[in-house]
């Protein structure tokens, strides 16, 4: 089946430096990827869509200038928090939707970053 | 804009019952819908699928679901509960065709006791 890799699984660091998680689809291509936000005991909350070669989709209230999507690829897909603070601790998890193939319309995730912040 | 409902925060039920989560959804047009499992600190794992076609879906680890359009439904359930079954489950809707956005409930965490 279709695997979607995350890197790094887990994080810390301190308050005010920058964290770039990787979101990778491991045997297939992925033209649109997203990012969710899960905070301890809630939802999956989605962040943006990401396209490739094309600028990121935010969702209403998620900071552009704070959550940096790159989609660089049709196999990767990169989110920087910029000066990290602990309000930004959370689980992050992207999710890719094959550009062709039997997974086409279904999203495959990855296993989340755990992003905590000091 | 869809909307997912998940009645039940939190279910409690022992080894070997059955089991029926609850999903309800709203959208104009025909959905897709989703259930998916996380078990604590992973990722999300695909249990079943609605597109079209037959209402009852068959998952993976024994599990069913029924799309009733006319009560805006799409159940869980299984017949027979395994300790391995706790986790959280999320039902999950889609637009119809295309690389669309997906809308999560707000999860069922399931319990099971011997």
């Amino acid at each position: 089946g279709a695997v979607v890799s995350q890197h790094p699984s887990w994080v810390i660091c301190k308050s005010g430096t920058s964290v770039k998680i990787e979101c990778r689809s491991l045997d297939f291509q992925a033209t649109t990827m997203f990012w969710y936000r899960q905070f301890p005991k809630q939802s999956l909350m989605l962040m943006a869509t990401s396209n490739e070669g094309s600028k990121a989709t935010y969702e209403q209230g998620v900071e552009k200038d704070k959550f940096l999507i790159n989609h660089a690829s049709l196999t990767l897909s990169t989110l920087t928090v910029t000066s990290a603070h602990p309000e930004d601790s959370s689980f992050y998890i992207c999710s890719a939707y094959p550009t062709s193939g039997t997974g086409v319309n279904e999203q495959f995730f990855g296993p989340g970053t755990r992003l905590t912040v000091l | 804009a869809q909307s997912v409902t998940q009645p039940d925060i939190h279910i409690t039920v022992s080894e070997g019952a059955s089991l029926e989560l609850r999903c309800n959804y709203s959208y104009g047009a025909t959905p897709y819908l989703f259930w998916y499992v996380q078990s604590p600190g992973q990722g999300l794992q695909l249990l079943l699928k609605y597109f079209s076609g037959d209402t009852l879906v068959q998952g993976i680890k024994g599990f069913e679901a029924e799309f009733k359009r006319s009560q805006s439904s799409f159940n869980l359930r299984k017949p027979s509960v395994h300790w391995s079954d706790a986790a959280e489950y999320f039902c999950a809707v889609g637009l119809s065709g295309g690389y669309q956005k997906v809308t999560f409930g707000i999860g069922t965490k399931l319990q099971v006791i011997p």
